[in-house]
């Protein structure tokens, strides 16, 4: 069965912290993808980054970083110099492949950040 | 807009009314989800579309719940006989059957509340 685990509930950082965010996972499939999304206030999932199980390099966008370790099943998300903008509930999901083509996504319960000023 | 378009935002009803959501996908994506997601939960899957063909649903989607997606473009979610425990945020997603280098794109969602 597919799960994944996000066991911060909330993180509050002030303005500047550098804060990670914990993605724990179990699949029995070998072939799998790893996703990260941020909700804002607004409700509406924003799509982060795509990352698949073979694939263990990590990846830094800006401000955003991501350490996918296959060994420990996790894949955990790291903001540098947090910003306000930065408080939503982020959420980590994982699917697998069916074929040639993904299926559905699992998501995590989220972790709620709040960036104060 | 080329996003996912979710109608309504919001919607109350009473127990025991029928109510019907729709969702414009991104228009050349052939694959339309829908979600639930309850207060403090991540979003939870309910069934999915490859064009008009309803490939997968859910435990979740009890008997009164049904999906539609008639032409492989927009889709309705209809909740017949509505709970209290059928309120939450109902989320559609749309995506590019493309392999596996794909994503899923989500609308605003449309909150139900049931009083």
């Amino acid at each position: 069965a597919q799960k994944v685990t996000q066991a911060q509930t909330e993180i509050s950082v002030v303005e500047k912290e550098d804060v990670t965010l914990d993605c724990v996972y179990e699949t029995r499939d070998t072939t799998y993808y790893l996703f990260w999304y941020k909700q804002p206030p607004s409700g509406e999932l924003v799509f982060l980054i795509r990352r698949n199980s073979f694939d263990e390099q990590n990846e830094i966008s800006g401000r955003y970083s991501w350490n996918f370790q296959k060994s420990t099943s996790s894949f955990n998300f790291t903001i540098t110099a947090s910003q306000v903008v930065d408080s939503a509930v982020y959420f980590c999901a994982l699917s697998e492949a069916r074929g040639s083509t993904l299926g559905r996504l699992y998501f995590g319960r989220g972790t709620q950040l709040t960036v104060w000023p | 807009d080329t996003g996912v378009s979710q109608d309504p935002r919001h919607k109350i009803t009473k127990r025991g009314q029928n109510v019907t959501f729709r969702c414009d996908p991104i228009s050349e994506h052939n694959r339309l989800y829908w979600y639930r997601q309850t207060l403090g939960q991540g979003p939870e899957f309910l069934t999915y579309f490859q064009n008009e063909a309803q490939l997968e649903k859910s435990r979740l989607l009890s008997d009164r719940f049904s999906a539609e997606r008639p032409k492989g473009s927009f889709s309705t979610l209809e909740i017949q006989r509505t709970e209290q425990g059928d309120s939450a945020m109902y989320l559609c997603a749309s995506s590019l059957d493309a392999g596996l280098n794909t994503e899923a794109f989500f609308g605003q969602g449309t909150r139900l509340t049931v009083v």
